[in-house]
């Protein structure tokens, strides 16, 4: 089956400028992820979809992050306006609601680099 | 979630058993523990997870203590292609049901020729 599909893999804007990712999630899973990984650390939580719904946002900077998840299939990710701290690479994961306890599939990411 | 300490890095021969420690000396009765890896420039890949027995598949073993305040992931013939970035991690799983994962540092590992 085709994995998690992200793109673009590579972007660089400069400070305050806007920024927008793209996930397409394995046919059929119904929870979707997005994680900020910064160089060194490993990846936290930005946000969490069901379906179309929103499960769990706590860790999304509300003020510049939005993300959305129409027709519960494949989602947006979108930083306005951005910062240098945002430097880093988002991944896209998403888990099927049968089959092993937990287990998300993650796509291959974008590294995003504010100049 | 119970907080999980790993060694920050490990080295291993090319076809010796890698055994990566994690200690979770807080985990409650109904927490999980996953291993997930992260190869450079990769997202991170799912291996195993395990409630008290031990586990195996395809890709490695688990070995949880009895106490289950730790645990020790098992690569038994490390390859190059094993070095990652290697992340112990506990939750609470409910079937059909998913939930976030709080990674840690994890234990970068390399094997070596």
């Amino acid at each position: 089956e085709a994995g998690v599909a992200q793109s673009p893999r590579y972007k660089i804007i400069e400070k305050r400028q806007s920024v927008a990712f793209w996930c397409n999630p394995i046919s059929g899973h119904a929870t979707l992820y997005w994680y900020q990984q910064i160089l060194g650390q490993g990846p936290k939580l930005l946000i969490q979809f069901q379906n179309n719904g929103v499960v769990d946002d706590s860790q999304l900077p509300k003020d510049r992050f939005s993300a959305e998840r129409l027709k519960g299939v494949d989602s947006t990710l979108k930083i306005q306006p951005a910062k240098l701290e945002d430097s880093a690479v988002y991944l896209c994961a998403s888990s099927s609601l049968r089959g092993h306890y937990n287990e998300q599939f993650f796509g291959p990411g974008t590294r995003l680099t504010v100049l | 979630d119970a907080k999980t300490t790993q060694p920050t890095s490990m080295d291993c021969a090319e076809g010796r058993a890698a055994n990566l420690p994690c200690n979770h000396s807080t985990i409650s009765g109904n927490e999980y523990v996953y291993w997930y890896r992260q190869i450079h420039s990769q997202g991170p890949q799912y291996i195993i997870h395990g409630l008290k027995n031990n586990e195996t598949n395809e890709m490695a073993s688990l070995i949880i203590t009895e106490d289950r305040k730790s645990s020790t992931l098992i690569l038994p013939h490390a390859t190059l292609r094993d070095t990652a970035v290697y992340y112990c991690i506990v939750r609470v799983a409910i079937y059909n049901q998913g939930g976030k994962l709080i990674f840690g540092q994890g234990t970068e590992l390399s094997v070596k020729p």
